[in-house]
């Protein structure tokens, strides 16, 4: 099956760019999405990007998306210490039954 | 903004019993999935259903499991004969169309004794 990996653990002061990396392998990826979550809930959707683009800026955040060496990164500016949780890297595919290959998660710590 | 609720949001049973998770989808999303993640782990895919039917199934779904869509707002997801490996976090999901992006509830924990 496809495989989406991210890096478990990320820290940043608070007030710096945290960067967080996903690298996947199915080159038919059609859309490629970030999701945050906080302790206890839910999965929130933060942004996604169609697999034929390169960049999407939406406010703090950044995705970048490098489709030869299939990796996909979500910046975020000006990190708060409300931007601590767990953010997922998502992909989904061409397949009929268009589910979603889920990375392990990297947990962000924004230190005071 | 629309979302999706599930109930209940903690649900703890004894081993080999019967449990139903419910879902209430976004009233015009027309696709709608299942997800697990077992603590510490990551969010897997169960299974998705369209149309009244299941489209697809991960290895996972297996007898155990099943869905229904029983009425125009409900969408639940029947686990029988409950193993303590069961014991997860069960996100239901909806979307619009194929590709666009699925829209998560906030989960039940399923805690099996």
């Amino acid at each position: 099956g496809e495989d989406v990996e991210q890096s478990l653990f990320l820290s940043v002061r608070e007030g710096d760019s945290s960067v967080i990396n996903c690298t996947y392998t199915d080159s038919s990826s059609t859309y490629l999405y970030w999701y945050k979550q906080e302790p206890g809930a839910g999965l929130q959707l933060l942004t996604y990007i169609f697999s034929n683009m390169d960049m999407k800026q939406d406010q703090r955040l950044t995705v970048l998306l490098n489709k030869k060496d299939k990796h996909l990164s979500l910046r975020i500016a000006d990190t708060q210490t409300g931007d601590s949780a767990i953010y997922f890297c998502a992909e989904s595919t061409s397949g009929a039954g268009n589910q979603f290959y889920f990375g392990t998660g990297t947990s962000l710590t924004v230190i005071p | 903004e629309p979302e999706v609720t599930q109930t209940p949001s903690h649900q703890v049973t004894q081993m080999g019993q019967e449990v139903i998770l419910r879902c209430v989808p976004i009233s015009n999303h027309l696709y709608f999935y299942w997800y697990r993640q077992i603590l510490g782990q990551k969010v897997e895919f169960l299974v998705s259903f369209y149309n009244n039917e299941i489209s697809e199934k991960s290895e996972i779904f297996d007898d155990q499991f099943s869905v229904e869509r029983p009425d125009g707002s409900n969408f639940t997801l029947k686990i029988r004969s409950t193993k303590l490996e069961d014991s997860a976090m069960y996100f239901c999901a909806s979307n619009l169309q194929v590709g666009q992006p699925q829209h998560f509830g906030d989960g039940t924990r399923l805690s099996i004794l």
